[in-house]
């Protein structure tokens, strides 16, 4: 089956800790997304990759990390310095302009 | 002029009835209008989508018309039924570039 594979589906963070966000896709893209989705506001891009060992902010990279050392995994950190992550977080991938997205992970502070 | 606007927020429509939802962007440099569906807990995934040099595409009971001159695209959703009750975005991306940006979503219930 091909497509995006993200887990957990919930995580739970408690105060000051790192919790990494995992994303596998087999459909040989290129190009990789994180988006968070809150409630009433759409997507918003975290970061994003074009190729291995690459990767560019988006528009609220702040308390966030990622890594690419493989073309089907980018996983997401979200660090202690991001002091609201309850969200549900979305990963993606595209071979040109449309979008593949995971089934998401929900995130919420203990 | 980064933004795209996404009405309304919520839509309540008959079994059989016609879904409307509207967007509007500011960057003309935008030159891909895809439409996004959501269930609940899922991702997102493109539903249909328009480039701008065409004034309306239509795949099955979803058709997207789009305005260029008014910087506006809508998504119709003819017959609606109640499986279509789902949250819908906009979006919008420049040929090239990396980023799509979205609309804040349209959630839309179907009454049977």
């Amino acid at each position: 089956d091909g497509g995006i594979t993200q887990s957990p589906k919930y995580l739970f963070r408690k105060e000051g800790q790192n919790v990494t966000l995992s994303c596998e896709q087999n459909l040989n893209h290129d190009a990789m997304y994180w988006y968070r989705q809150d409630p009433g506001q759409g997507l918003r891009l975290i970061y994003y990759s074009q190729i291995v060992n690459d990767f560019q902010k988006g528009d609220i990279a702040e308390g966030y990390s990622v890594s690419r050392e493989k073309k089907e995994s980018f996983p997401l950190t979200v660090t202690s310095a991001q002091k609201n992550p309850t969200a549900f977080y979305l990963c993606a991938s595209s071979p040109a302009e449309k979008l593949f997205f995971g089934s998401g992970t929900q995130l919420s502070v203990l | 002029q980064q933004q795209v606007k996404q009405s309304p927020q919520s839509l309540i429509v008959q079994k059989g009835g016609i879904s409307i939802i509207n967007c509007a962007y500011e960057n003309t440099a935008f030159d891909y209008f895809p439409w996004y569906q959501q269930f609940p807990g899922k991702g997102p995934a493109l539903l249909i989508a328009i480039r701008p040099d065409v004034s309306e595409k239509k795949e099955g009971r979803f058709t997207i018309s789009f305005n260029k001159s008014a910087k506006q695209f809508s998504l119709h959703i003819m017959d609606s039924q109640p499986g279509d009750s789902a949250t819908y975005f906009c979006a919008a991306r420049r040929t090239g570039g990396f980023k799509t940006i979205f609309g804040a979503g349209t959630r839309l219930f179907v009454k049977a």
